[in-house]
């Protein structure tokens, strides 16, 4: 079983849709929540960064924690055609030196 | 603020010879940074961590003597991909850690290689 789980999709929504995207892990001793965005043939660019349990807001994008379930998510809300990127969870702990695990990456696509 | 910058962005080269790219941290110092390596439509392979000062950490199965690393300042590493191959060829994602602050990765915007 891989630490972190994640659907890579493709994702395809309507313009102005609610994604959802989610991750799960096995690794109870995660503690630091992040999620990137990747364009094609960038490096990837930080989003939403937590701590534990509990849910964290930035204009349209919400990250949500929760520890007991070992899930997160992502919410993007109107999303919109510019929103069209892969988007990596990622989970670090105490364990192995703070090492951050990646999911593989959910390919999302906001039709126009 | 936590800009990383990479260069070159794209680079050519025929096979045996030797591939330098250099990661910067701009604008705060990194005691920590890492290599990655992304295949197409795949997700972030860690090759090594490295830390100022020190050797690096290569991960299993990434040979230490054809992926130099060395993390000379604060602020700067270098990856050395030598004898490269046409296997080599690979999109190169550093990032870096901000000394001080969380767990947060910075990346860069990543070195596109072609060996030929």
């Amino acid at each position: 079983q891989k630490e972190v789980e994640q659907d890579p999709g493709p994702l395809s929504v309507p313009e102005g849709a609610i994604v959802s995207l989610n991750c799960t892990y096995s690794n109870s001793a995660f503690q630091y929540f992040m999620w990137y965005r990747q364009y094609s043939r960038k490096g990837p660019e930080l989003l939403m960064y937590t701590y534990s349990s509990g849910n964290k807001e930035d204009g349209r994008f919400t990250a949500q924690v929760d520890k007991s379930s070992k899930y997160i998510s992502l919410f993007i809300r109107d999303s919109q055609p510019s929103d069209s990127a892969t988007y990596l969870c990622a989970m670090s702990g105490n364990t192995g030196g703070f090492k951050t695990i990646f999911g593989a990456g959910t390919r999302l696509f906001v039709k126009a | 603020g936590a800009v990383v910058s990479q260069h070159p962005s794209r680079v050519i080269c025929k096979s045996g010879t030797s591939v330098k790219i250099e990661c910067r941290s701009l604008d705060f110092q990194a005691t920590t940074m890492f290599w990655y390596r992304q295949f197409p439509k795949k997700s972030l392979m860690l090759m090594a961590t490295s830390n100022e000062g020190s050797k690096a950490t290569y991960e299993q199965g990434v040979e230490k003597d054809k992926f130099l690393i060395n993390h000379a300042s604060l602020t700067l590493s270098t990856l050395t991909v030598t004898s490269a191959h046409p296997e080599d060829s690979s999109f190169y994602i550093c990032s870096a850690k901000e000394f001080g602050r969380g767990n947060e990765q910075f990346f860069g915007p990543g070195t596109r290689l072609t060996v030929l």
